[in-house]
């Protein structure tokens, strides 16, 4: 089973704090990590997204950083602002069109 | 939603009963899934199809079935619904042409259908 495990469930940070959130793979042919948010009530949308080649992927104030070796990789938003509060899936894709998704982290951010 | 529209949105049934649910897309996009979403277990895989009539199961297909007669439409049917199928279900769909670039491989999720079955 190609799973993706996902790290807390829930984080409560401070406005203008940073907010980490991890996953771990299994597999190792996962060509493709992508990161999503999701609003209560809506769609899960593409948030950030880095390929295995590379070890870090900066937009804006959302970072991806990715080890290869100890296949994991960490969502960072910095300066958390209360609009950041959502929820998060990690996920690995492989060549076959598939996504497997994390448990999903419950991200609130608080004044 | 990237052109990604899902009916209903919400639905109350009783158990034993069948319940189709609609995906439509207006992106022409290759591939469609359907997931479904639950408390502690993200989102897992129910079906997804590569094609029309083109279509394979994913990691929790039992008690569900799937049509795709169009590009733009992938049906989702419960045969009899069962209480444990009380979800969240989403429809995504993508380009597919894995590895030309990020936007290609990238999954956009529709809106989401509540179902509840009691």
């Amino acid at each position: 089973q190609q799973q993706v495990k996902q790290s807390p469930q829930s984080l409560i940070v401070q406005k203008g704090g940073i907010s980490i959130i991890n996953c771990a793979y299994e597999n190792t042919a996962f060509d493709y990590f992508p990161w999503y948010q999701q609003f209560p009530g809506k769609g899960p949308a593409l948030l950030i997204a880095i390929r295995p080649d590379v070890s870090e992927k900066k937009e804006g104030r959302f970072t991806i950083s990715f080890n290869k070796s100890a296949k994991q990789f960490s969502l960072h938003i910095m300066d958390s602002q209360p609009g950041d509060s959502a929820t998060y899936f990690c996920a690995g894709h492989f060549g076959n069109e598939k996504l497997t998704f994390g448990t999903g982290t419950r991200l609130t951010i608080i004044p | 939603d990237a052109g990604i529209t899902q009916s209903p949105r919400h639905k109350v049934t009783e158990t034993g009963t069948p319940v189709t649910l609609r995906c439509h897309q207006t992106e022409n996009h290759r591939y469609m899934y359907w997931y479904r979403q639950d408390p502690g277990h993200g989102l897992r895989l129910i079906h997804y199809s590569y094609g029309v009539k083109d279509t394979d199961k994913g990691e929790v297909s039992d008690g569900y079935s799937v049509s795709r007669s169009k590009t733009e439409d992938f049906l989702l049917t419960l045969e009899s619904a069962t209480s444990s199928q009380t979800s969240v279900y989403f429809c995504a769909i993508s380009d597919g042409t894995s590895g030309r670039t990020l936007s290609t491989d990238t999954q956009y999720f529709g809106p989401g259908t509540r179902l509840t079955v009691l």
